[in-house]
């Protein structure tokens, strides 16, 4: 089976740098992807990496160590509309993507 | 485009009553998805299908039943409504490459069984 780990819930300020980290258990890996969804909204894409390293998009970028099954969400230069549900997802083998709990970012003044 | 589109938006179901509800994409994904998300909890894979007419269950498929007879129309049947059903439902596609399957959500359908 697959698993992933993300933390729950994470606080930051307006303006700051504010990472979410997701640590994932798979076979036959193909790539991670991260996912943000406001309240009452539906997930929307973010990034999706298959190679380790760092994808820049804006002011989010994500990286991905296949070696440490490991990857994270960086979110730099917070704004309030940033206050949202983080979750990554893993593609591996013929299943279809799996999510993980999700993180709770709470942008405050 | 319309993307990916859901009706109703809202429902209140009594127990044992039973619904459709309905999942259309207009981007010509073959793969689509159906998810439960509970409050403050994460998406829970229901059913998917790769493709008009091939459908496969997933996480919790207790309870549903899909169909998809179409490229376009994936909808979801909740027979016997029970209150554990109470629930948001998105339904979501992605073209057919898995290896990188960005997957585009409809807007869900908050159902409420009492």
């Amino acid at each position: 089976g697959q698993s992933l780990e993300q933390p729950s819930e994470v606080t930051a300020v307006e303006g700051a740098i504010v990472q979410i980290n997701c640590t994932y258990q798979t076979s036959g890996f193909y790539g991670l992807s991260w996912y943000q969804q406001h309240d009452g909204g539906a997930p929307t894409f973010l990034s999706y990496n298959a190679l380790d390293g760092l994808e820049e998009t804006g002011r989010f970028s994500s990286f991905l160590s296949r070696s440490d099954s490991y990857g994270y969400l960086l979110l730099q230069e917070l704004q309030m509309k940033d206050s949202a549900s983080y979750f990554c997802a893993v593609s591996a083998g013929n299943t279809p993507l799996v999510f993980g709990k999700g993180t709770r970012l709470s942008v405050i003044a | 485009n319309a993307g990916v589109t859901q009706t109703p938006k809202f429902r209140i179901l009594k127990i044992g009553q039973s619904m459709t509800l309905q999942c259309t994409q207009d981007m010509n994904h073959n793969y689509m998805y159906w998810y439960r998300q509970d409050p403050g909890m994460g998406l829970k894979l229901i059913y998917y299908s790769v493709g008009a007419g091939i459908t496969d269950k997933g996480e919790v498929p207790n309870g549903y039943n899909v169909s998809r007879s179409t490229t376009e129309d994936f909808p979801l049947r909740l027979e016997l409504a029970a209150p554990s059903q109470t629930s948001v439902y998105f339904c979501a596609s992605t073209r057919a490459e898995r290896r990188y399957n960005e997957q585009f959500f409809g807007p869900g359908t908050r159902l409420t069984v009492l």
